[in-house]
């Protein structure tokens, strides 16, 4: 089972900065990686797929990389109504799809 | 508008059993795998079962926590994907969510072989359910 590592648990940013949050699969899982934001008591939303590719709907701020076992979600210029929890998740390796435990970005 | 509805959450005791649906509209719901994800309180995401459309066979697939009490199945005449929960335990007490799977099909070197790639593309409001001793 690929386990998915998400770094830091909680990141504070002010509006208008860059975040930067990062995922890191136990193996490789290619380009197989996903990102979704989660907004307090509201279902996930998926923002990338294939690492990079953004979802339909979302805005050009947010920017993933990476490939193998290193990934990064972006958001260039933080809006208030990016201030979430963001999840990472392979499947590329499955079952199980596998989930990283999350990043909560805060307001500074 | 694509949209996926949960149903069929609520309290149940330890041991007992509850089936949850997932209602879709605004897409053609034969063409999609499904996938159930639940999230317990406070916790992070758990991708529970899958099941892939007809075309590729309708087979399923479970997690480990809930292989052999779980069944995912799906009705495409009525565009219903469902949870069947037995022998429910208060782990599983969580809200649990219906997605659709869009896929990624990218040719193997070998002729004819093909890797199937699935993400969670749209995503249902959830149904909570709640597990009691």
């Amino acid at each position: 089972e690929i386990v998915m590592t998400q770094s830091p648990a909680m990141l504070s940013v002010s509006p208008g900065e860059r975040a930067t949050l990062s995922c890191r699969a136990s193996q490789s899982v290619s380009s197989n990686l996903a990102w979704y934001q989660q907004k307090p008591g509201q279902a996930p939303r998926l923002l990338i797929y294939g690492a990079s590719a953004r979802a339909s709907g979302i805005p050009a701020r947010f920017s993933g990389s990476g490939s193998g076992t290193d990934f990064t979600l972006t958001i260039s210029s933080l809006q208030s109504e990016d201030f979430a929890v963001y999840y990472c998740q392979q499947y590329h390796n499955w079952p199980p799809f596998s989930f990283g435990q999350g990043t909560r970005l805060e307001i500074k | 508008e694509v949209q996926l509805v949960e149903s069929g959450g609520g309290l149940v005791q330890t041991g007992r059993s509850l089936r949850l649906s997932c209602t879709a509209s605004g897409f053609t719901f034969g063409d999609y795998a499904m996938s159930w994800v639940r999230q317990a309180p406070g916790k992070g995401l758990e991708w529970v079962a899958f099941i892939r459309n007809k075309t590729y066979g309708g087979t399923t697939e479970y997690a480990a926590s809930v292989k052999g009490r779980f069944t995912i199945s799906r009705d495409d005449s009525k565009s219903i994907a469902y949870l069947q929960m037995n022998s429910l335990k208060t782990e599983d007490t969580a809200v649990y969510y219906c997605t659709r799977e869009d896929i990624e099909v990218v040719p193997g070197a070998v002729s004819g072989q093909y890797y199937f790639y699935y993400y969670m593309d749209v995503w249902g409001k959830g149904t909570t359910v709640t597990v009691s001793s």
